[in-house]
């Protein structure tokens, strides 16, 4: 069965400071996908950034950048200058093709201090 | 688009009431999910339908809990009886999928139900 874990409960980084969320995951596939997701305090989540395992090349969206390394099965997250906006709980996802549904991590809360 | 729209934001009862959670998802997409998420086991997928079709139930707790989706602009998710356990945050999720589910999401803001 396939399983996503989030080891870090919550990570604290200073504004304008880097930090690096952890994601593992277990699966058999080689065709697969996977996501960071933020939840801020409204709750509404929304995507952040989307790998493919078939793309050797590290996904990026401005201030966030993946570490995609699928011998490892690990799929971290990287925000660079951290702004106070950043702060939320942030999902590690996973997903296959041929099913439709994704498989979520337990989050990691992320706080950023003045 | 107005994106997805869930109500009631929020949802006070007592044990042993019926409660209905309603979700409108964003207009063309053709995949709706329901989501459960609490702090003891995170986010919990209960069902998804595919172009207004179930297609895995098989996350939903148990038999209090049922889903439809009568049409491709609503979907509700009903618990009867309520429970306390079953107090948690409820999200609706709606997604596109031209030529292949692609796991982008997207979101309401959830529905934090409260079982007194």
């Amino acid at each position: 069965a396939q399983t996503v874990t989030q080891s870090q409960p919550e990570m604290s980084v200073q504004e304008a400071e880097t930090v690096t969320l952890s994601c593992t995951y277990d699966t058999s596939e080689s065709d697969y996908y996977l996501f960071w997701y933020k939840q801020p305090p409204s709750r509404q989540m929304i995507l952040v950034i989307r790998q493919e395992a078939y793309k050797q090349q590290n996904a990026t969206e401005n201030r966030f950048s993946v570490n995609f390394q699928k011998a490892a099965k690990s799929f971290s997250l990287k925000i660079s200058d951290s702004q106070l906006g950043d702060a939320a709980m942030y999902f590690c996802a996973y997903g296959t093709y041929n099913t439709d549904k994704l498989i979520f991590g337990t989050g990691t809360r992320l706080q950023v201090f003045p | 688009d107005a994106g997805v729209i869930q109500s009631p934001r929020h949802e006070v009862t007592e044990m042993g009431q019926e409660v209905t959670l309603r979700c409108k998802p964003i207009s063309g997409h053709d995949y709706l999910f329901w989501y459960r998420q609490t702090m003891m086991r995170g986010l919990e997928l209960l069902i998804y339908f595919n172009n207004n079709v179930p297609i895995d139930d098989s996350g939903m707790p148990e038999d209090r809990f049922s889903a439809k989706m009568p049409n491709a602009s609503f979907s509700t998710l009903k618990i009867q009886p309520s429970e306390p356990r079953d107090s948690a945050v409820y999200f609706c999720a709606s997604s596109f999928a031209a030529g292949g589910f692609t796991g982008e999401l997207f979101f309401g803001e959830g529905s934090r139900l409260t079982v007194l």
